[in-house]
C-alpha cells in the first residue's frame, strides 16, 4: 500500500512564525503537491514538482515556499505566517503511470494560526 | 482557472434510500475524471477513474457515469448506509496535464 506521512495532524503556531510542514511519501513517487482546503471551497493548490529539486507555483503560492531535496519528501515552508493560513494542509503523491494520475493523500495537517 | 462544480454541497439521506450527486466540468480538453471519498479523520482515497463518454463504474453499491461531452458525472449510491456517510471529491484532469482540478465536495450524511 502507498503510505503518505505527515509530520503533524495538529498544529498551532503564532503569527510571523516560520512553519515547516513535512511529507514523505514511500513509493518512489515522482509527483508530490501541496494543497490547502477550507470549508465551502476545493483543493487549493498551493506548490508541486515532478521531480527533485523542481517546483512549480500552483493556483495560491504567495507566502509559501516549497523543498524537495530527496524523492520521498516534499516540504512547505510559510515564511512568516499570517492568520489567514489557517487552513487544513494535505501533501499527495503520485506518479503518470498509474490510473491517470491518481494522487495519493497523506492525512492532513490542521494548522492554527493565532 | 477552470472550474468545477459539485452539487449539492450537502444531502441529509435516510439510511436505507438511494441517493445521487453531481460533479460538472469544462468538457473542452478532458483527460479523466477521479471520484475520491473522504471519510471524517481519515484521507480521502480513490473511489473510481473515468475516461471514456459513457463509462459506467461500479463499486459494491456505489456506481458512477461519464458524459464527456456535455462536462457531468453522477456519483450513485444504492441502500445508503451509516458508512457512507462522507465527503465525495470529483477531479478532473485535463489534457496530459499532471494537475487534477478539484472540486468542492458533497458532504453525505445518512440519518439511522
Amino acid at each position: 500500500d502507498v503510505k503518505v506521512t505527515q509530520s503533524s495532524r495538529y498544529l498551532v503556531k503564532r503569527t510571523g512564525e516560520k512553519v515547516f510542514l513535512e511529507c514523505v511519501q514511500d513509493m518512489d513517487h515522482e509527483n508530490m503537491f501541496w494543497y490547502r482546503q477550507d470549508p465551502g471551497l476545493g483543493l487549493r493548490l498551493i506548490y508541486f514538482s515532478y521531480d527533485v529539486k523542481m517546483k512549480e507555483k500552483g493556483d495560491i503560492p504567495e507566502g509559501y515556499s516549497v523543498s524537495r531535496e530527496k524523492k520521498e519528501r516534499f516540504s512547505l515552508i510559510l515564511e512568516s505566517a499570517s492568520t489567514n493560513q489557517t487552513s487544513m494542509y494535505l501533501c499527495t503523491s503520485g506518479t503518470p503511470s498509474t490510473s491517470y494520475n491518481e494522487q495519493f493523500f497523506g492525512p492532513g495537517t490542521r494548522l492554527t494560526v493565532l | 482557472i477552470l472550474n468545477v462544480e459539485q452539487s449539492p454541497q450537502s444531502l441529509h439521506v435516510q439510511e436505507g434510500d438511494s441517493t445521487n450527486f453531481t460533479c460538472s466540468f469544462p468538457s473542452s480538453n478532458f483527460y479523466a475524471l477521479h471520484w475520491y471519498r473522504w471519510e471524517t479523520a481519515k484521507s480521502p482515497e480513490a473511489l473510481f477513474v473515468m475516461t471514456l463518454n459513457g463509462d459506467e463504474k461500479k463499486k459494491g453499491r456505489i456506481s458512477a457515469t461519464l458524459n464527456t461531452k456535455e462536462g457531468y458525472s453522477y456519483l450513485y449510491i444504492k441502500g445508503s448506509q451509516p458508512e457512507d456517510s462522507a465527503t465525495y471529491l470529483c477531479a478532473p484532469r485535463m489534457d496530459s496535464n499532471y494537475q487534477l482540478i478539484w472540486g468542492a465536495g458533497t458532504k453525505l450524511i445518512i440519518k439511522p
